[in-house]
């Protein structure tokens, strides 16, 4: 089976930087896919790292270490629109796994 | 435009009363995919399929049904609905099996 965890809320201010942290248990790994939800929206794709190190897309970085078997999203310069729930998931052939989510509060 | 459309986008039934969820993408997608989303747990996979007549349960499969007729189409149907199947749906597509990109806008059910 696969399992994801990721912190249930992080809080942090305009302009900061914030970082999502996953960790994950699975029988088998191809990689490790990010996505934003705003409330009740659609799930947005975000990133996909399928090799160890840091991808930058804008204001947006994912993380990878496949030995440690964790990863982290990371978000500078926040926005206000950036409010958002964030889900790590992990794919396997044809399935696709989500942590649970991490709700982040952006503050004036 | 690239898409996955879901409809109807709210449905509020009754106990038993057979329904279905249509899903259809415009990119000819090989893989396709259902989840359903409730407080607290995440978005759990209910069916997917790999192809025109290719399905198989997911996380959660106990009380749909799918079937793959055509490549653009993935219907998620309920043959008796209860309430425990209130949630939010989404269905997905996707090229590979890696990158699951398009999402639907979602189908809020209530079941009474």
């Amino acid at each position: 089976g696969q399992s994801l965890e990721q912190p249930s809320e992080v809080t942090a201010v305009e302009g900061a930087i914030v970082q999502i942290n996953c960790t994950y248990q699975t029988s088998g790994f191809y990689g490790l896919s990010w996505y934003q939800q705003h409330d009740g929206g659609a799930p947005t794709f975000l990133s996909y790292n399928a090799l160890d190190g840091l991808e930058e897309t804008g204001r947006f970085s994912s993380f990878l270490s496949r030995s440690d078997s964790y990863g982290y999203l990371l978000l500078q310069e926040l926005q206000m629109k950036d409010s958002a729930s964030y889900f790590c998931a992990v794919p396997g052939y044809s399935t696709l796994t989500f942590g649970k989510g991490t709700m982040l509060l952006v503050s004036p | 435009e690239a898409q996955v459309t879901q409809n109807p986008r709210y449905l509020i039934t009754v106990t038993g009363k057979k329904l279905t969820v249509t899903c259809s993408q415009n990119m000819n997608h090989e893989y396709m995919s259902w989840y359903r989303q409730d407080p607290g747990l995440g978005l759990r996979q209910i069916y997917y399929s790999m192809n025109v007549e290719v399905t198989d349960k997911g996380d959660v499969p106990e009380g749909y049904k799918v079937s793959r007729k055509e490549k653009r189409n993935f219907p998620l149907i309920l043959e008796s609905p209860s309430p425990n199947q209130t949630s939010l749906y989404f269905c997905a597509s996707s090229l590979s099996v890696t990158s699951w990109q398009y999402f639907g806008p979602g189908t809020r059910l209530t079941v009474t």
